[in-house]
């Protein structure tokens, strides 16, 4: 049974850094992509990135990029959403998805979500 | 980037009766490249349709897709109580991946 398993939620101050993780199970980790999404409080989906773990390849929109680090640990199944500055607009809920290709595939499995809290 | 935008903001319909929803590309999503996409109250959202009009493993036949090009249409016949939900759609044609703002289905 393909799983992702996120790490739990996260309550922050401004200005502090954060790593949330997104483990895979229950498939070859090296042959799909990991993206991840953001969903800010009572809004849409957004797409943010995504990372191939055989190769760490990572491509991030434009809105995304230089505001976080995608990255990816092939030995332990785990992919990772990395902040070094939160600024309060980061609270959202964070999903990462599994896709079979960057381009020209949905996201087929999505992890449980992080809820991560930016507050002073 | 390829925008989406859905339609209408919020349905609302009373069990057993039809949704139709809207989603409008700004570009053409090339070979149907569309996705749609159900999400519940405190719940990842799950994949119904992929290319615009196939059903995901395990999607009950009452979602239909339907589209081509511009313009893509989610189909609901005969409402569940489980189908009130928002529904998205979802672009993987193009670099960067986009979705459109929801529409949400609420009881009547």
């Amino acid at each position: 049974e393909v799983q992702l398993v996120q790490s739990g939620a996260e309550v922050k101050k401004p200005g502090e850094s954060l790593n949330i993780s997104c483990k895979a199970s229950g498939y070859t980790f090296t042959t799909y992509w990991i993206g991840w999404v953001r969903q800010m409080p009572g809004k849409g989906l957004e797409w943010m990135g995504i990372i191939y773990p055989a190769d760490s390849d990572t491509k991030y929109s434009p809105s995304f990029q230089g505001q976080v680090t995608i990255s990816a640990d092939k030995s332990i199944n785990t992919a990772y959403l990395q902040w070094t500055g939160l600024k309060a607009p980061d609270t959202a809920m964070y999903y990462c998805v599994r896709v079979r290709t960057m381009l020209r595939s949905p996201p087929d499995y999505w992890g449980q979500g992080t809820l991560v809290t930016v507050s002073s | 980037e390829i925008v989406l935008t859905q339609s209408p903001g919020t349905v609302s319909l009373s069990p057993g009766e039809r949704a139709t929803l809207s989603c409008r590309a700004s570009q053409s999503v090339s070979s149907s490249y569309l996705a749609w996409y159900q999400q519940k109250p405190g719940q990842a959202p799950r994949l119904l349709i992929y290319g615009a009009s196939s059903r995901a493993t395990g999607i009950p036949d009452r979602f239909s897709g339907s589209g081509s090009g511009t313009d893509f249409t989610l189909t609901i016949t005969r409402l569940e109580p489980e189908d009130f939900a928002v529904y998205y759609c979802h672009q993987y044609s193009r670099s960067p991946r986009t979705f459109g703002q929801g529409t949400k289905v609420e009881i009547k």
